[in-house]
């Protein structure tokens, strides 16, 4: 168990909705990132958050968007979803923002969208 | 910019064998790099990295790995493998001085009985 807690574990949806995961942190730690892991596209950096702030933006859809709320936890909405939206979805946390820092990974969120 | 490749997405190897899993990096600045394993439904976990302290990391579960500079390399290795070791590994990059961490492709390991 990394202490990463991701909600909710599975998710099926319709084209064209939108959905909301959730991700607290493990304790103490500042740094969020959200990844997206699909089969075509293998591992793929979203967004990282720092104490409430953006930190680095990697490949995030405008469709997409982040935010880290002062208790830490961190939400990724996803909208006017698509079926190529289809991924597990993983939150991952580390202490600061150093780049030395070990991530520690949450389960996923798995998004289906038919 | 940084980025990672991963030599072969599926490697495959007896019980008992040494597995080797090739990672190349490309960074401008001196590199963070990870070595991380993720098992079937679970997310990723950290099996070691490199901070620039000595070149040959040793991680969990009996893997090492060495990072060689002058060949941009940092390959990860296993004298012996376990069944248990069936699993997909993926090698990252961060640079000092960057946010983002970068994934290669990842390399799936199967270990033959």
């Amino acid at each position: 168990d990394s202490g990463v807690t991701q909600t909710p574990k599975h998710l099926i949806t319709a084209t064209g909705q939108r959905v909301t995961l959730r991700c607290s942190p493990r304790s103490g730690d500042l740094s969020v990132y959200w990844y997206q892991q699909s089969l075509d596209q293998g591992l793929q950096f979203l967004i990282q958050y720092y104490n409430g702030e953006e930190r680095a933006k990697g490949n995030i859809l405008e469709r997409f968007s982040a935010q880290q709320f002062p208790d830490l936890h961190s939400e990724l909405n996803l909208s006017s979803l698509e079926l190529g939206d289809s991924a597990l979805y993983f939150c991952a946390s580390s202490v600061g923002r150093t780049t030395g820092d070990t991530i520690y990974f949450g389960e996923g969120s798995w998004l289906t969208v038919v | 910019a940084q980025s990672v490749t991963q030599l072969g997405s599926h490697v495959s190897v007896s019980e008992g064998a040494l597995v080797l899993l090739r990672c190349n990096y490309s960074s401008s600045v001196p590199p963070y790099l990870f070595w991380y394993v993720q098992y079937p439904n679970q997310g990723l976990q950290l099996l070691l990295k490199y901070t620039s302290a000595a070149t040959l990391v040793k991680g969990i579960n009996g893997f090492e790995a060495e990072f060689k500079k002058s060949e941009t390399s940092f390959h990860l290795t296993k004298p012996s493998a376990h069944m248990s070791d069936a699993a997909e590994y993926f090698c990252a990059v961060t640079h000092t001085g960057g946010f983002k961490t970068i994934f290669g492709a990842g390399t799936r390991l199967f270990v033959k009985a």
